[in-house]
């Protein structure tokens, strides 16, 4: 199957400071990932649409200066929180899109990703 | 409103009952997604549907597509605590969406042994 990584699975950081997450596409490339938010008891909310070799694309209301994304492999996408505050809060999930053999186009999700801000 | 509704919102139900969750879109499906996520967990993807009828099963597990009405039930048989968790249904609601997905808020599912 397609498996996808998140690291790291839980992060504290204080106000003010960066933190990156790292999503990898471990058995498969992936040109296409893409990154969600999740608050608690409510669904995915897309972020942004990570292309491998170019720019993300960023969904309405979403700060590109303030979720740094960068996918400069086949296989790793990162998202960069900035200057990150207590509202960052978030299960923050990856997803890789997948054209595996025999498979039709499915999203594979990472195991996501806890940021708390203090 | 919500483009993707699920309902139940939650749902408590005894070891060994049936049970089934549905999801309604506002607009035409091109593509069905079930999947399943335990708390503070990733997704964990169930079955895709794709055409007007279309139904599928994973063990105990079974999801029918209606296209006409616009809506995927997810129906599990004989339930066990291992089926526990949220159930959220995504679906690409443009024919070229270039794999965006929208989801639903998810049903919390909790099987009581």
């Amino acid at each position: 199957g397609a498996v996808v990584s998140q690291h790291p699975s839980r992060v504290i950081c204080k106000s003010g400071t960066s933190v990156k997450i790292e999503c990898r596409s471990l058995d498969f490339q992936a040109t296409t990932m893409f990154w969600y938010r999740q608050f608690p008891k409510k669904s995915l909310m897309l972020m942004a649409t990570s292309n491998e070799g170019s720019k993300a694309t960023y969904e309405q209301g979403v700060e590109k200066d303030k979720f740094l994304i960068n996918h400069a492999s086949l296989t790793l996408s990162t998202l960069t929180v900035t200057s990150a505050h207590p509202e960052d809060s978030s299960f923050y999930i990856c997803s890789a899109r997948a054209f595996l053999a025999g498979e039709t186009d499915t999203q594979y999700f990472g195991p996501g990703t806890r940021l708390t801000v203090l | 409103s919500q483009e993707l509704e699920q309902s139940p919102q939650s749902l408590i139900v005894q070891e060994g009952k049936n049970l089934t969750i549905n999801c309604t879109s506002s607009k035409t499906l091109y593509g069905l997604y079930w999947y399943k996520q335990k708390y503070g967990e990733g997704l964990i993807f169930l079955m895709m549907l794709q055409k007007g009828g279309e139904e599928k099963s994973h063990e105990k597990i079974t999801a029918k597509l209606d296209e006409k009405k616009q809506q995927s039930s997810l129906h599990i048989t004989a339930s066990q605590p291992s089926h526990a968790g949220i159930y959220l249904c995504g679906a690409d609601l443009h024919r070229n969406n270039a794999g965006k997905s929208t989801f639903g808020d998810g049903t919390t599912l909790t099987v009581k042994p």
